[in-house]
């Protein structure tokens, strides 16, 4: 297994550029997930999806569009790329356990997104 | 809703020299509870994790974390560091009965390990 695999590793964009970060998993797990990070702010939800076609918004999803068309993949979309969205990018997928129990996110290596 | 407060940013340590981080939450609802490792330049591990039963709770590199649910912290420790330790290390919570396995995630401590 490949595990959860995120293109392009490292991406450098202007003000307004239109991109999509890349997300896939071959573990066939329900749950995605889209986070980024930035310095002393730890990880922050901005999107995620509990099974095909099912999408919800997370802490900070202004700027960001997903949708889930496979179990497979998850893509991240940035409409109009701001300075602001400058941050590591990184996605995670788990299986969908039953309440009460909890199964392990497994974390991409990661995005390095540059808006200038 | 849920808030993780990680109260060192940075914590410089010999090694050798035992190391704890601090964690504490706020939530309204009951919350499974974790320790993830940041390597440099690398995604996320999973140290450990609490959900349920004994608070004192072991995971991977000799690690350790104890739940408290009446201070509403998980700190971690290790007894003796290694310069292999030199880290990222945040905790994150999620909300137990939510679908999505979403993570609420602390600010992150910096562990450097000194020779």
């Amino acid at each position: 297994n490949a595990g959860v695999t995120q293109t392009p590793k490292f991406q450098v964009l202007k003000t307004g550029q239109s991109m999509t970060l890349q997300c896939a998993q071959d573990m066939n797990h329900e749950y995605m997930s889209w986070y980024r990070q930035d310095p002393g702010m730890g990880l922050r939800l901005i999107h995620y999806s509990v099974g095909a076609g099912i999408t919800d918004q997370g802490e900070v999803p202004n700027g960001y569009n997903v949708s889930r068309s496979t179990t497979e993949d998850f893509p991240l979309r940035l409409l109009s790329a701001a300075p602001s969205q400058t941050s590591v990018y990184f996605c995670a997928s788990s299986y969908r356990g039953v309440i009460g129990t909890y199964n392990e996110q497994f974390f991409g290596p990661g995005t390095r997104l540059t808006v200038l | 809703a849920q808030s993780v407060t990680q109260l060192d940013s940075q914590v410089p340590v010999f090694e050798e020299a035992p190391v704890e981080l601090r964690c504490n939450y706020s939530s309204s609802v009951s919350v499974y509870l974790f320790w993830y490792v940041q390597y440099p330049n690398q995604g996320l591990q999973l140290l450990l994790k609490y959900l349920s039963g004994s608070t004192l709770v072991k995971g991977i590199n000799g690690f350790e974390a104890e739940f408290n649910k009446s201070q509403t912290s998980f700190h971690l420790r290790k007894p003796s560091v290694h310069i292999s330790d030199t880290a990222e290390y945040f905790c994150a919570v999620s909300d137990r009965e939510a679908a999505g396995n979403k993570l609420t995630f602390g600010g992150g401590t910096r562990v450097l390990v000194k020779p």
